[in-house]
């Protein structure tokens, strides 16, 4: 089983709509969350840490649901800069281990 | 402000051929990492580093082996190379702790032909 499941969609949404992706993790010791974005051809960067009561910045929304093992990022009123692939990011303390999910995919058209 | 730098940027090679990718980062970061990017699959870990002198195997650390000699410099070696391992490469670090962002190098750009 992987470590961290992503949909890789692609989700093709017209300019200004909201948008939601979810990640599953497998290992409950996980202790911090990201999500990366990563436009093609380019290294990761990222987006947002993932805080336990949840947190915004802009129009993204990351929640983090420790009980069912899952973190999901909400983008409103998308732009077409959006475009891009998301990844999820998990780390485990314990080993310092920092795994990815495949990515979703996001194509924002006008 | 360099962060993350990966020598080289692209490279060919032949089936059996060795090489070494060079990380290396300005950052005083304890923690470094490979990667490799396939279509479709994401990043999966091919080994680690959480301190100078010390490396740990990743998801697919078979076929690769990996120096951490000095603290700003992390070696991916492919000792005999394969067309499996045609990928993009991303070296990464971060600081020590668990809540701390990953700063990525540009890639480089395998093909083993």
């Amino acid at each position: 089983r992987k470590e961290v499941e992503q949909d890789p969609g692609p989700f093709n949404v017209p300019e200004g709509a909201t948008v939601a992706f979810n990640c599953t993790y497998s290992n409950s010791a996980s202790q911090s969350f990201f999500w990366y974005r990563q436009d093609c051809r380019k290294e990761p960067k990222l987006l947002m840490s993932v805080y336990s009561s949840g947190n915004e910045d802009g129009r993204f929304t990351a929640q983090l649901n420790r009980a069912s093992q899952y973190i999901s990022l909400l983008i409103r009123d998308s732009k077409l800069s959006d475009s891009a692939t998301y990844l999820c990011v998990v780390n485990s303390i314990t080993f310092n281990k920092f795994y990815f999910g495949s990515g979703t995919k996001l194509n924002v058209k006008p | 402000n360099a962060g993350v730098t990966q020598t080289p940027k692209f490279r060919v090679l032949k089936t059996g051929q060795s090489m070494t990718l060079l990380c290396a980062q300005d950052m005083n970061h304890e923690y470094m990492y490979w990667y490799r990017q396939d279509p479709g699959m994401g990043l999966r870990l091919i080994h680690y580093s959480v301190g100078e002198g010390t490396t740990a195997k990743g998801e697919v650390p078979d076929g690769y082996n990996v120096s951490r000699l000095k603290k700003q410099n992390f070696l991916l070696g492919l000792e005999s190379a394969a067309p499996s391992q045609t990928s993009v490469y991303f070296c990464a670090s971060r600081a020590a702790g668990g809540k701390t962002e990953a700063f990525f190098g540009q890639g480089t750009r395998l093909t083993v032909v």
